[in-house]
């Protein structure tokens, strides 16, 4: 099976802007999870999509969105970007329904704000 | 999610096992140890998830204490492309809380020559 996929891979974006990060899950994955990691913060939880519904959220701003499309396919947005926002963004899929459901990571998407 | 404990960094030789530590003192009887590992900038990497019991896989081996309190990851042969940051993560079973990790600092190993 095809792991999981995000795109793009490199972003530059300057501040007040906006940005959209894809995630392509592993082939039957319903839940999809999104990451953001920075040197200060580490790894800190988004939110979580299951079935086109949010079913996790952390405890970030509004600024930051998700969805997820009915073939399980999820974009995440940042509006009006920081230069705190720069990190590593990582997408996680899981098949979303059993107990010990593991996650499995994408590359990550790397954020640079200017 | 319970909170884990573990040494910011630890060295090993290649060839020999890597025993990473793992305390996790207030875990609850729903919750699960899984452990995963990120190379270098690289998306984190599962290795290997347990209850109560012992786990063994390709990976690793997974030791956990009988009252579970703490647990211990073995690398049996370390490698160099096992240099990594391992985080050791306690996590609440799906149908109760969903998707969710919650990662501490991790141990950085370095697997030396």
């Amino acid at each position: 099976k095809a792991g999981v996929t995000q795109t793009p891979r490199y972003l530059i974006k300057t501040r007040g802007q906006q940005v959209t990060l894809s995630c392509s899950p592993i082939s039957g994955h319903r839940s999809v999870s999104w990451y953001q990691q920075t040197p200060g913060q580490g790894l800190q939880f988004l939110f979580e999509y299951f079935s086109e519904t949010q079913r996790n959220k952390g405890n970030f701003p509004g600024r930051f969105s998700g969805r997820q499309f009915s073939n399980s396919r999820s974009e995440m947005n940042v509006s009006t970007l920081e230069l705190g926002d720069s990190a590593l963004y990582l997408c996680a899929s899981a098949g979303g329904t059993d107990d010990t459901d593991t996650q499995y990571f994408g590359p990550g998407t790397r954020l640079t704000v200017l | 999610d319970a909170k884990t404990t573990q040494p910011t960094s630890m060295d090993c030789a290649e060839g020999r096992a890597a025993n990473l530590p793992c305390n996790h003192s207030t875990i609850s009887g729903n919750e699960y140890v899984y452990w995963y590992r990120q190379i270098h900038s690289q998306g984190p990497q599962y290795i290997i998830h347990g209850l109560k019991n012992n786990e063994t896989n390709e990976m690793a081996s997974l030791i956990i204490t009988e009252d579970r309190k703490s647990s211990t990851l073995i690398l049996p042969h370390a490698t160099l492309r096992d240099t990594a940051v391992y985080y050791c993560i306690v996590r609440v079973e799906v149908k109760a809380a969903g998707n969710k990790l919650t990662f501490g600092g991790g141990t950085r190993v370095l697997v030396k020559p």
